[in-house]
């Protein structure tokens, strides 16, 4: 019930495409979801957030949509750029002191 | 500003020997984690701190122990290495929940450890 589990594993995307990465929860009393975005050789950094009480949170050409009655939330980069290829995470909490993070998507955007 | 500092960057142990992955940060949080990265499986918690002088154990602490002697240190200890624990282990730190930012934690650059 703790896990977040995210899909797909890899993604290859043509620039100036959508890349769309999916996550799933079973937990609901998970009240903050942040994705984060991981360059090789570096450690991962917030992204993107949202609370459940809103449907879409929009940050440039990241958005993150929501689906509190289907427990899903979902990543989309719009017009991907090679500079967006990167390993991302979802994560999950709930007042606690500990972030689930999914299993992570690697992401490659070829020009 | 420094952020989240881990040393050593790389390191390669041979089975059964000992050392300690150093975190520093400059931020005065006080939430430190430490976390391994293994392909497919994302990121584990090993042991986290909410403060000065306590520990607790996350998702995979056996092998590993760890210390908060002063704020802005948290070590991670592998007192007898084996090669399951070869990876790539992240240190992060964050404010307390009650802070409006909410949990963002920081994350160092990573330290490469291969066990032979």
């Amino acid at each position: 019930q703790q896990q977040v589990k995210q899909s797909p594993q890899s993604l290859i995307v043509q620039k100036g495409g959508i890349s769309i990465i999916n996550c799933a929860y079973e937990n609901t009393a998970f009240d903050y979801f942040p994705w984060y975005q991981q360059f090789p050789g570096k450690g991962p950094a917030l992204l993107i957030a949202i609370r459940p009480d809103v449907s879409e949170k929009k940050e440039g050409r990241f958005t993150i949509s929501f689906n509190k009655s289907a427990k899903q939330f979902s990543l989309h980069i719009m017009d991907s750029q090679p500079g967006d290829s990167a390993t991302y995470f979802c994560a999950a909490t709930y007042n606690t002191d500990k972030l689930i993070f999914g299993t992570g998507t690697r992401l490659q955007v070829f020009p | 500003n420094a952020g989240v500092t881990q040393t050593p960057k790389f390191r390669v142990l041979k089975t059964g020997q000992s050392m300690t992955l150093l975190c520093a940060q400059d931020m005065n949080h006080e939430y430190m984690y430490w976390y391994r990265q293994d392909p497919g499986m994302g990121l584990r918690l090993i042991h986290y701190s909410v403060g000065e002088g306590t520990t607790a154990k996350g998702e995979v602490p056996d092998g590993y122990n760890v210390s908060r002697l002063k704020k802005q240190n948290f070590l991670l200890g592998l007192e007898s290495a084996a090669p399951s624990q070869t990876s790539v282990y992240f240190c992060a730190s964050s404010y307390p929940l009650g802070n409006r930012v909410r949990n963002i934690q920081y994350f160092g650059a990573g330290t490469r450890l291969s066990v032979l």
